[in-house]
């Protein structure tokens, strides 16, 4: 079992609604990022929570240390926010460990 | 403009070759890595560093070496190439567990 859980693999919508991506993960972490990737590109980070909520524009991150859960919401979903949305946490030093990622499709 | 850069973006090589990929940056952050990325596998911490002169191996660092002379660079070398080492390359630097920037990252085949 991955020490991070992610969910769904895959993940279809139609523009303008509102998306859930979640995260689940096993160990102890002092932070925990959202990263966006789209098609052939680079990795950027969306959000580095330690606890609570975190809002940037469309996007909000929650996390629940207690549950070991994470959720990223996208609302008023775009076709540009299809991309593949990756869950890392940094469970010791700086190292990271990552979800496997959703895939997220907005279609117009 | 500050960040991470990583060269070549792209690299044909052939099994037995050997070749560096480079990272540099320049935010003046202590922590450097590099992962691969595998479809249905996520991403992988091969080699890892907390300062210049400092270097640990990640998850899966066999076939991969590295050196950190300085805080700027963080180069990866194969060795000597193998098939399975075609995948996505990047590297990504920190200054602690917050604020991660990676680069644009390496496709690299090897045939």
């Amino acid at each position: 079992k991955n020490e991070v859980e992610q969910s769904p693999q895959n993940l279809t919508a139609q523009e303008g609604e509102f998306i859930t991506i979640n995260c689940s993960y096993s160990v102890g972490i002092s932070a925990l990022h959202w990263l966006q990737q789209h098609p052939g590109g680079g990795i950027v980070s969306l959000f580095m929570l330690s606890s609570g909520k975190k809002k940037h524009g469309r996007l909000i991150a929650t996390i629940n240390i207690q549950e070991k859960h994470s959720s990223l919401h996208i609302t008023a979903s775009h076709p540009r926010d299809s991309a593949v949305y990756i869950c890392a946490v940094v469970a010791s030093g700086s190292r990271l460990t990552f979800g496997e990622g959703t895939q997220l499709t907005v279609n117009p | 403009n500050a960040g991470v850069t990583q060269t070549p973006k792209f690299q044909v090589l052939k099994t037995g070759q050997s070749m560096t990929l480079q990272c540099a940056q320049d935010m003046n952050h202590e922590y450097m890595s590099w992962y691969r990325q595998d479809p249905g596998m996520g991403l992988r911490l091969i080699h890892y560093s907390v300062g210049a002169g400092i270097t640990d191996q990640g998850e899966v660092p066999n076939g991969y070496n590295v050196s950190r002379s300085t805080t700027e660079d963080f180069p990866l070398r194969l060795l000597s190439a193998a098939p399975s080492q075609t995948s996505v390359y990047f590297c990504a630097s920190s200054q602690d567990s917050y604020g991660y920037t990676f680069g644009s990252g390496t496709r690299l085949t090897v045939v």
